[in-house]
């Protein structure tokens, strides 16, 4: 089952735009994950917030966290077109399981040059 | 250089013939998984391994075995494989359950 769902599936803007995707969940987490994956390829972890954390930033990223909405966000300012790839949150699974992280079903950024 | 090994990156093979997909991770991880990737339906993990020995099932472990015989691999068996696991296949390893996943750069399953 599926515990993140990305916000919007697609996305399309010009570089130097900032593109702004979504996660939601269902359950309570401990931490959330975004993962970036180029076109058939393994995806690559880029950041991880933990639940006690509001916003946590990495570079051209930034990543929010609101537990009351059960939700996260991702930023990429200045997008380039090598931002382009499709993007997904994972969590963690419930307590109490002992499987790895539960993925969404992305969000497909395209950066236009 | 860290990295998860996936073998092999491309596979046609028919309905019913046995086939194994390797993966190797020099991490030391103690977590490994495998997760299969549809479009729109994003990635669903098959099954998963604690540690050696140590396997459970995932959400679609269906048609589908693993072994984890030594830390560092963790195979993924397809008996009698069908149409429907056509698929992009992906073995990820982490450290603990929930931390960073790193990723193999997938094989590409094509049943006929």
């Amino acid at each position: 089952s599926q515990q993140g769902e990305e916000d919007p599936q697609a996305l399309s803007i010009q570089e130097g735009e900032n593109a702004t995707m979504n996660c939601s969940y269902k359950t309570s987490i401990n931490n959330l994950q975004w993962y970036r994956q180029n076109s058939g390829r393994g995806l690559v972890h880029l950041i991880l917030i933990r639940s006690n954390e509001r916003e946590k930033h990495s570079g051209r990223l930034r990543v929010t966290l609101d537990t009351s909405k059960k939700s996260s966000s991702l930023l990429i300012t200045a997008s380039r077109a090598a931002d382009t790839a499709s993007y997904f949150c994972a969590t963690e699974p419930p307590s109490g399981s002992a499987r790895q992280l539960t993925f969404g079903s992305g969000t497909q950024l395209t950066v236009l040059p | 250089e860290a990295q998860v090994t996936q073998n092999p990156r491309y596979l046609i093979t028919v309905t019913g013939k046995k086939l194994t997909v390797t993966c190797s991770q020099n991490m030391n991880h103690e977590y490994m998984s495998w997760y299969r990737q549809d479009p729109g339906l994003g990635l669903r993990q098959i099954y998963y391994s604690m540690n050696v020995e140590v396997t459970d099932k995932g959400d679609v472990p269906e048609g589908y075995k693993v072994s984890r015989k030594e830390k560092r691999n963790f195979p993924l068996i397809l008996e009698s494989p069908s149409p429907n696991q056509t698929s992009l296949y992906f073995c990820a390893s982490s450290f603990h359950r929930a931390t960073e996943a790193f990723f193999g750069q997938g094989t590409r399953l094509t049943v006929v």
